[in-house]
């Protein structure tokens, strides 16, 4: 299965200012999503990044918060854009390798607090 | 619309007792199904996979899970609990008979094996 960097680990941030997450894969993807785990709760997708293509986002997130980048089959980046409280969740990047019957891979999060 | 409800926001085993983590699904074609734990701190990990074939299937660490179409339900199993075990556990689905590759996510059941 695939193998997913994700950068940074965790980071403290100022209110107002941004965010650049970026997932690095060991592979070539055709899809790659974002997620938001906010404390104790479930994993709600973001958006979902295809290369070359402007990414598609689910209700109740818009591109000028969350850009994201998908400039090769390996590569994406997620900015959370004027920072509130209210972002600070876990990020994850997930991938689906091949047809997508493997179990889909994460990547290990980005642990944001917004102060 | 497809979703994911987990009834039980925490399961109480303990060490050496067979544990169960309820998961019912809702999609409006067929199912492919999901288990995935995360430990404190840790990213998701990938337990086992429900594609198509038989109803039982196994995963990783001796978990298990059986899919039940009439019930719509893709229960976790273990025939005896580890403390180790002791994490939390995330059933999620993905019709197959749609276009959308995204997962969708249950809320989440946090299993606690006492010794």
């Amino acid at each position: 299965s695939a193998v997913i960097s994700q950068k940074p680990s965790r980071d403290i941030c100022q209110r107002g200012t941004s965010l650049t997450i970026q997932c690095q894969v060991d592979s070539q993807v055709t899809m790659m999503f974002w997620y938001r785990q906010q404390p104790g709760q479930s994993l709600t997708l973001i958006a979902t990044a295809n290369q070359g293509s402007e990414a598609t986002y689910e209700s109740g997130f818009v591109i000028d918060k969350f850009p994201i980048s998908r400039p090769n089959l390996t590569f994406s980046t997620l900015t959370v854009s004027n920072m509130s409280p209210e972002d600070s969740s876990i990020y994850l990047c997930s991938v689906v390798p091949g047809q997508g019957m493997e179990g889909y891979t994460f990547g290990s999060g980005t642990r944001l607090t917004v102060v | 619309a497809q979703s994911v409800a987990q009834p039980e926001d925490q399961v109480n085993v303990a060490e050496g007792n067979p544990l169960t983590v309820k998961c019912t699904y809702s999609v409006s074609g067929n199912p492919y199904l999901f288990w995935y734990v995360q430990y404190p701190n840790r990213g998701l990990q990938f337990l086992l996979k429900y594609i198509t074939g038989d109803n039982l299937v196994k995963g990783s660490y001796g978990f298990e899970a059986e899919f039940n179409k009439s019930q719509t339900s893709f229960h976790l199993k273990k025939p005896s609990a580890l403390v180790s075990d002791s994490a939390l556990y995330f059933c999620a689905v993905r019709d197959r008979d749609t276009g959308r590759r995204a997962l969708t996510f249950g809320s989440g059941t946090r299993l606690q094996v006492q010794p």
